[in-house]
């Protein structure tokens, strides 16, 4: 199984609709990084959570972390077809601090928007 | 600031050739990480450099090797292509340390014939 689920794969959603995508780990998180994709393009920074209980937002998403289930989740409010692409969740696995530039991905969850 | 620039953008190669793929960090990062990213297993971690040195490698085999230059820019080398390398390589760079996010480049999608 992989080390970090992404659910779900894929959503289709009418624009205005909000939507949550759930990363969740098998190993314990030193840090979650969330990242969108476009189609065969490089991935753009979202959002960094590092301590359990941390929330934070950017424009219409907003990312959490929950320690306790070593899951976090990312909001889009009033989706805009400008929020299609992949969005893909990473982690730092490795404890004190020995992650050293590695990031293990989610399998990425395909977005939708229709206009 | 520029980001993170990747070269080149596409690469054509046959069975068994070997294969260089650039990459130059946003300035003042000293670490820069590799991964490949497929159809089927996704990102994965190929290998770290920061200050020229080699901090953590993923599992690949010994065919995909790196290095990285006193300027930070690193380089990626594959020998002996499979058809199975086909993928599109993605560079990220950071600070190296701390606690900050990688930055990605736009790839150099290479296609095995």
């Amino acid at each position: 199984s992989q080390e970090l689920e992404q659910s779900p794969q894929s959503l289709i959603v009418q624009e205005g609709k909000n939507l949550t995508i759930n990363c969740t780990s098998s190993k314990t998180l030193y840090g979650l990084y969330w990242y969108k994709q476009k189609y065969g393009e490089g991935l753009i920074f979202l959002m960094m959570l590092q301590k359990g209980g941390e929330e934070k937002s950017h424009e219409k998403i907003t990312a959490k972390l929950d320690e306790k289930k070593q899951q976090s989740s990312l909001h889009i409010t009033a989706s805009q077809p400008s929020h299609a692409g992949i969005y893909l969740c990473g982690a730092e696995t490795d404890a004190g601090g020995t992650s050293y530039g590695k990031l293990t991905f989610g399998q990425g969850t395909i977005l939708t928007v229709h206009p | 600031k520029a980001g993170v620039t990747q070269t080149p953008r596409y690469l054509i190669k046959t069975r068994g050739q070997q294969v260089t793929l650039s990459c130059s960090p946003i300035s003042g990062h000293r670490s820069v990480s590799w991964y490949q990213q497929t159809p089927g297993q996704g990102l994965q971690f190929l290998f770290e450099y920061f200050s020229e040195t080699q901090r953590n490698k993923g599992n690949f085999p010994g065919r995909f090797s790196g290095r990285q230059f006193s300027n930070s820019r690193s380089e990626m080398n594959v020998s002996t292509l499979e058809l199975g390398d086909s993928a599109l390589y993605l560079c990220a760079s950071s600070p190296g340390y701390g606690n900050q996010p990688q930055h990605f480049g736009d790839g150099t999608r290479l296609s095995i014939l």
